[in-house]
């Protein structure tokens, strides 16, 4: 079964600081990836996805991804944070007809 | 905004009560996929329905079950209610043919068992 691993349930960076969330995953297939992003009291939001093609994703709100097959990683980067990036990010892969999820990085943006 | 709707956005019931939420699906897509959501985890699969018919499930018991409507919205319902069932519940739905494998979620029904 695969199985997604993020690293660090709270992070914390000042605005304007580079945001980095990490994630690992687990999959004996090439791995279809995605990064969520669910802000206070609502549903999750795509933010970016990796299917096949160029390994460097870019999605919604200045966000981007990487999927390094050989360190099995997909972390998500934004070079600038801003206060209304503070929310619960989750890196997924894709199984079958389901999503696993991982078990959500909460990022503070410290004033 | 997604396209994906729920209903209703909060509810509260109490132990041993049976409670049935639901999703209308985002326009053209005739798979929906049920989530639970515990408070500070990720979500965990259900189950998922594809053309009315369940074609997936998660290590869920069998009193979680669901519908899917012809117009592909679907039911989650969940009979005998326990204190863990207390979740946020999303529903996804995701096109049949391009873009397979990206599910769009709603933005969730609030469960709280008493």
């Amino acid at each position: 079964a695969q199985s997604v691993t993020q690293l660090g349930s709270h992070v914390s960076v000042s605005e304007g600081a580079l945001v980095l969330l990490r994630c690992n995953y687990s999959s004996s297939v090439p791995p279809y990836l995605f990064w969520y992003v669910q802000y206070p009291n609502q549903g999750l939001q795509l933010l970016l996805k990796y299917t096949t093609g160029a390994t460097l994703v870019k999605g919604i709100n200045g966000f981007e991804a990487e999927f390094k097959k050989s360190e099995t990683s997909f972390h998500l980067t934004k070079p600038s944070a801003h206060m209304s990036d503070a929310a619960e990010y989750f890196c997924a892969v894709s199984e079958d007809d389901k999503i696993i999820f991982g078990k959500g990085t909460r990022l503070h943006i410290l004033p | 905004e997604t396209g994906v709707t729920q209903s209703p956005t909060h509810l509260i019931k109490t132990r041993g009560q049976q409670v049935t939420l639901r999703c209308s699906s985002q326009s053209g897509h005739n798979t929906v996929s049920w989530y639970q959501q515990a408070l500070g985890q990720g979500p965990q699969f259900i189950f998922q329905y594809y053309r009315e018919e369940e074609n997936g499930r998660g290590n869920f018991p069998p009193r979680f079950s669901g519908l899917q409507f012809p117009n592909y919205s679907s039911e989650l319902n969940v009979n005998a209610l326990e204190l863990d069932d207390s979740a946020l519940y999303l529903c996804a739905s995701r096109a049949g043919t391009s873009d397979f494998y990206t599910q769009y979620f709603g933005p969730g029904t609030r469960l709280t068992v008493l």
